[in-house]
């Protein structure tokens, strides 16, 4: 069965630190796709990124980075130099087929990051 | 630009009632679900559509209806409300009905609580 585990609940951290999210996830699928969203304060879901299972070229975009290690079966979130503006609910989520052939789109239960100025 | 559009955005209801929050998308995406939000649960499929007509249930099903008449709506509807239904809700849409990287379009909540 499809399952994505964020271990981390809560994590606060003083502005400017780094800070690392992680993410493990299983599935039985070969092709996969891995996301990341962010729930600020306000509520709304907002993506970040998406990877495929196929390609685990790291990427960073800015301050934030992704780092998917298909070995360990894990998708980890760093944000570099973290800001007030970076506190916010983070989920990881994982589209694979459920077993009517269809999509299926797993949510971790969140890590609360708060970045204390 | 619409997006994903979810009514009402708060709704308060006593226990036993019933009630749909209403969900619609203008980007022609053929898969449409409900996931509910809870503390420490994150988010979790209630139900979900890949097409007009065509419909199954997620991990959390039991209360819950849902029908796909057209493309563009998705109700989700309370038979009969409990207070383990309090939640906040969300609707998202994609355009693939296969596992793909198209990220999901959320709409933008409804907080529901009964009493």
């Amino acid at each position: 069965a499809q399952k994505v585990t964020q271990a981390q609940t809560e994590i606060s951290v003083v502005e400017k630190e780094d800070v690392t999210l992680d993410c493990v996830y299983e599935t039985r699928d070969t092709t996969y796709y891995l996301f990341w969203y962010k729930q600020p304060p306000s509520g709304e879901l907002v993506f970040l990124i998406r990877r495929n299972s196929f390609d685990e070229q790291n990427e960073i975009s800015g301050r934030y980075s992704w780092n998917f290690q298909k070995s360990t079966s894990s998708f980890n979130f760093t944000i570099t130099a973290s800001q007030v503006v970076d506190s916010a609910v983070y989920f990881c989520a994982l589209s694979d087929l459920n077993s009517g052939g269809y999509q299926k789109v797993t949510f971790g239960i969140g890590t609360k990051l708060q970045v204390i100025p | 630009n619409a997006g994903v559009t979810q009514t009402p955005k708060f709704q308060v209801l006593k226990t036993g009632q019933s009630m749909t929050l209403q969900c619609a998308q203008d980007m022609n995406h053929e898969y449409m679900s409900w996931y509910r939000q809870d503390p420490g649960m994150g988010l979790r499929l209630i139900h979900y559509s890949v097409g007009a007509g065509i419909t199954d249930q997620g991990e959390v099903p039991n209360g819950y209806n849902v029908s796909r008449s057209t493309t563009e709506d998705f109700p989700l509807r309370l038979l009969s409300a409990a207070p383990s239904q309090t939640s906040v809700y969300f609707c998202a849409s994609s355009p693939a009905r296969l596992a793909t990287n198209e990220k999901l379009f959320f709409g933008s909540g409804t907080q529901l609580s009964v009493l």
